[in-house]
């Protein structure tokens, strides 16, 4: 059964710095992973999708990459700003068309 | 404006009091599943829809049944609550098999007493 783990749970860092956000997963027989945002009270945003056969996916501050191999991916969020405090998800589809997500880490840039 | 509707928002309701949660989605997608959110075990799937008439099976279905009979909704029925389904619920939809980009409903938060 796939098990999708988030490493830190909770993270602060002060304005203006470079973060990294972990996720693992235990069965590398994926589609796709792909990394969400979560506002409180809101309902969770598509941030970036990297399809099983790439290595990473960039969007503005943001770089996902994927090593399908050892089952680990990484949100790499440049110059940090308050805006982008939030839980930030991750979650894999596998066979049988179902998506799995981590728990989450909870971010919080401070100005 | 392209989106992912749940209706209600909030409610609270009592042990055995069938009840419905609406979802709807603008966006002529073919896939849309339900999730539930608890603290400390993220976000589990509940139930998913390939295409209208098409339904099956997530992590978490016991004591849920779901329905397509049009291709933009897909209600999340709960035939007897219990307290254990107090949840945040989301819906969500792609375009079509789920290994692309989901959008998410606003969420529904249930309080069963």
């Amino acid at each position: 059964k796939q098990e999708v783990t988030q490493i830190p749970a909770a993270l602060s860092v002060p304005e203006g710095e470079n973060l990294v956000l972990n996720c693992s997963f235990t069965d590398s027989a994926i589609y796709n992973l792909q990394w969400f945002r979560q506002d409180p009270g809101k309902g969770l945003t598509s941030l970036l999708l990297i399809q099983s056969s790439q290595r990473e996916q960039t969007s503005g501050r943001l770089n996902a990459s994927l090593d399908k191999s050892s089952g680990r991916s990484t949100l790499y969020i440049a110059a940090s700003q308050p805006g982008d405090s939030a839980t930030y998800l991750c979650a894999v589809t596998g066979y049988g068309n179902k998506l799995v997500f981590g728990a989450g880490t909870i971010l919080r840039v401070k100005s | 404006e392209a989106q992912v509707t749940q209706n209600p928002r909030y409610l609270i309701t009592v042990t055995g009091k069938k009840l419905t949660v609406t979802c709807s989605q603008n966006m002529n997608h073919e896939y849309m599943s339900w999730y539930r959110q608890d603290p400390g075990l993220g976000l589990r799937q509940i139930y998913y829809s390939m295409n209208v008439e098409v339904t099956d099976k997530g992590d978490v279905p016991e004591g849920y049944k779901v329905s397509r009979k049009e291709k933009r909704n897909f209600p999340l029925i709960l035939e007897s609550p219990s307290p254990n389904q107090t949840s945040l619920y989301f819906c969500a939809s792609s375009p079509g098999r789920v290994s692309e980009t989901q959008y998410f409903g606003p969420g529904t938060r249930l309080l069963v007493l």
